[in-house]
């Protein structure tokens, strides 16, 4: 399966700044990258679908504005967290899929755990 | 709206047999999937379903039915590293996976 990998892993930043968190696909060419939000204890939550070369869709709710997403390679997409604030405090997982080979099956990465003080 | 609705816990004993139920609804069904979770960790997938009927992989299976809005997951032989989180997810036709509310399965000796 594809090895998906992000930065950082963690990290704790001070209300009203902005955060950047990236993912990558290490092994093969992602056009498609998808974000997640995950809350203790609760399900994930899709934000939006990246794609590769164009704009991404987010889901009904998300904040495009607040949430940027950006999908500039095939093996890199990165999400910025804008004027974050305690409620942005989440974990953050991001998934590809091989829609080529294996459609159904979505690889994720490891998270990146945000605290926002 | 889409919605899959899971049980919050489950609770079963090392060497059993356990099945968690995923209900759902939603429009555009395309498939139904499952994946595990430990805590802190990355989802980690499981199962899929397309069809009705029963999917097997090793000590899990899957089971799907359309007519019914229906799937599970069933785990046999159950150990202690079966503890964690499942979701069934819904996908629709572009590969977009919706997840269901999840279970805690906790394994006791």
């Amino acid at each position: 399966g594809a090895v998906v990998s992000q930065h950082p892993s963690w990290v704790i930043c001070k209300s009203g700044t902005s955060v950047k968190i990236e993912c990558r696909s290490l092994d093969f060419q992602a056009t498609t990258m998808f974000w997640y939000r995950q809350f203790p204890k609760q399900s994930l939550m899709l934000m939006a679908t990246s794609n590769e070369g164009s704009k991404a869709t987010y889901e009904q709710g998300v904040e495009k504005d607040k949430f940027l997403i950006n999908h500039a390679s095939l093996t890199l997409s990165t999400l910025t967290v804008t004027s974050a604030h305690p409620e942005d405090s989440s974990f953050y997982i991001c998934s590809v899929s091989d829609r080529i080979l294996i459609h159904y099956e979505q690889y994720f990465g490891p998270g990146t755990r945000l605290t926002v003080t | 709206g889409q919605s899959l609705e899971q049980p919050s816990e489950v609770t079963a004993v090392e060497g059993a047999i356990v099945q968690i139920n995923c209900t759902y609804q939603t429009s555009g069904f395309y498939g139904l999937s499952w994946y595990q979770q430990h805590d802190g960790g990355a989802p980690t997938f499981l199962s899929y379903n397309a069809l009705d009927g029963l999917e097997e992989t090793g000590r899990f299976s899957s089971f799907l039915s359309r007519s019914d809005s229906y799937g599970y997951l069933l785990l046999q032989e159950l150990q202690m590293k079966d503890s964690a989180s499942y979701f069934c997810g819904w996908m629709d036709s572009s590969y977009k996976l919706i997840f269901g509310s999840g279970t805690r399965l906790l394994v006791r000796p």
